[in-house]
């Protein structure tokens, strides 16, 4: 069945620094991939999608490029902030709107 | 717009009581789903549905039940709550046709 891997957490960077959180996935058919985040104590957020391969999402200066090649979606940042510290989940999604997400990652940001 | 609307917002239950958690969109989505998630395992699939009077199982549908007279409602039931459904539930909606899936703000409940 479908399924998504995010690399272990917790990530904790200084602000300015580059950040990079992996994703990989495993799923028949052609999946769209997408990035939420949840700041603390709030529901999900939509970050960035890519519904075809080699197509870049693109919000807020997270970029994640779909890799067909390498069934990977990674997230990156140039410089986080600290208003960036949240729980950052990728997911694939299917057919009926179903969604299938990794464990999460959760990012601190330090002064 | 309101988007996807959930109530509660948080609920404590005491175990073997029922509840329902409501979810109303009102975008005429046709594909709703409810997730769960848990500390460490992300968000999992417990129902969905693909349009009124059509619903089906996801990953982890046992304990809930769920039905679709409208559009616009999706509620989640609760028949006889364990402490094991503790819990943030998420209610999401979607049209046929988009990519992008909307997320209500979530339902704390807990179960003692």
């Amino acid at each position: 069945g479908d399924s998504v891997t995010q690399m272990e957490g917790p990530v904790t960077l200084s602000e300015e620094a580059f950040l990079t959180i992996n994703c990989t996935y495993t799923a028949t058919g052609y999946p769209s991939l997408f990035w939420y985040v949840q700041y603390p104590g709030e529901g999900l957020q939509l970050l960035l999608k890519a519904t075809k391969a080699d197509d870049k999402g693109s919000n807020k200066g997270f970029e994640a490029t779909y890799r067909k090649e390498t069934t990977s979606f990674h997230l990156e940042k140039g410089s986080v902030q600290v208003s960036d510290s949240a729980v950052y989940f990728c997911a694939l999604g299917t057919d009926y709107g179903k969604l299938t997400f990794g464990q999460g990652t959760i990012l601190t940001v330090h002064p | 717009n309101a988007g996807v609307t959930q109530t509660p917002k948080f609920q404590v239950l005491k175990t073997g009581q029922s509840m329902t958690l409501q979810c109303a969109q009102d975008m005429n989505h046709e594909y709703m789903s409810w997730y769960r998630q848990d500390p460490g395992m992300g968000l999992r699939l417990i129902h969905y549905s693909v349009g009124a009077g059509i619903t089906d199982q996801g990953e982890v549908p046992n304990g809930y039940n769920v039905s679709r007279s409208t559009t616009e409602d999706f509620p989640l039931r609760l028949l006889s709550a364990a402490p094991s459904q503790t819990s943030v539930y998420f209610c999401a909606a979607r049209d046929f046709s988009g990519n992008t899936i909307y997320f209500g703000e979530g339902s704390w409940l807990t179960v003692v």
